[in-house]
């Protein structure tokens, strides 16, 4: 079975772009969350999707939103990029929603904001 | 929110020595999760183990879980140099700490 795909790996955006990131999550799993990963913040959680609605959310401003598609490909947007925002974006996939299970993860996008 | 949080954050040892991390959280859970990650890449799961055990082992993991103190250790014995890694534990969605930095040296 193949694992969770993110594309594209590496991105390299300029201040106030913004950007499209698309993670594929394991066949059969309906759940995809979205984590940041930033040095000295660790990981921290974005949203959760499940049968293509919002879940969860984690303490993010606007600019970051998501949706999920009916196959449960997953895509995260950010607009108006600031510096800030480089980081690894990791999504994982899992059976169920909710934490109560095994998230599989993807090998991250790494996004650079000049 | 649940949060997860490992100790310590950087742990060196030679191969073939045990390692130790820890982690505690803050709330009620169902179950909690530990997790490597290497040099900047997606993490891999490693082991669950559930509220309702206590101590739980996986070829050279073993993990115990203490729900009156919050608290849960990852033991990684007879450590490699391919064990060098970040480990997180994690009881949710929510709940990624910084995670423990291990570097086995040969």
């Amino acid at each position: 079975k193949a694992g969770v795909t993110q594309t594209p790996r590496y991105l390299i955006k300029t201040r106030g772009q913004q950007v499209t990131l698309s993670c594929s999550p394991i066949s059969g799993h309906r759940s995809v969350s979205w984590y940041q990963q930033t040095p000295g913040q660790g990981l921290q959680f974005l949203f959760e999707y499940f049968s293509e609605t919002q879940r969860n959310k984690g303490n993010f401003p606007g600019r970051f939103s998501g949706r999920q598609f009916s196959n449960s490909r997953s895509e995260m947007n950010v607009s108006t990029l600031e510096l800030g925002d480089s980081a690894l974006y990791l999504c994982a996939s899992s059976l169920v929603r909710g934490g109560t299970d095994t998230q599989y993860f993807g090998p991250g996008t790494r996004l650079t904001v000049l | 929110s649940q949060q997860g949080e490992e100790d310590p954050q950087a742990l060196s040892i030679q191969e073939g020595e045990n390692a130790t991390m820890n982690c505690s959280y803050k709330t009620s859970i169902n179950n909690l999760q530990w997790y490597r990650q290497n040099s900047g890449r997606g993490l891999v799961h490693l082991i669950l183990i559930r509220s309702n055990e206590r101590e739980k082992h996986s070829g050279r993991l073993r993990v115990t879980l203490d729900t009156s103190k919050k608290s849960s250790s990852l033991l990684i014995t007879a450590s490699r140099a391919a064990d060098t890694a970040s480990y997180f534990c994690a009881t949710g969605r929510l709940t990624f700490g910084e995670g423990t930095q291990l570097t086995v040296n040969p």
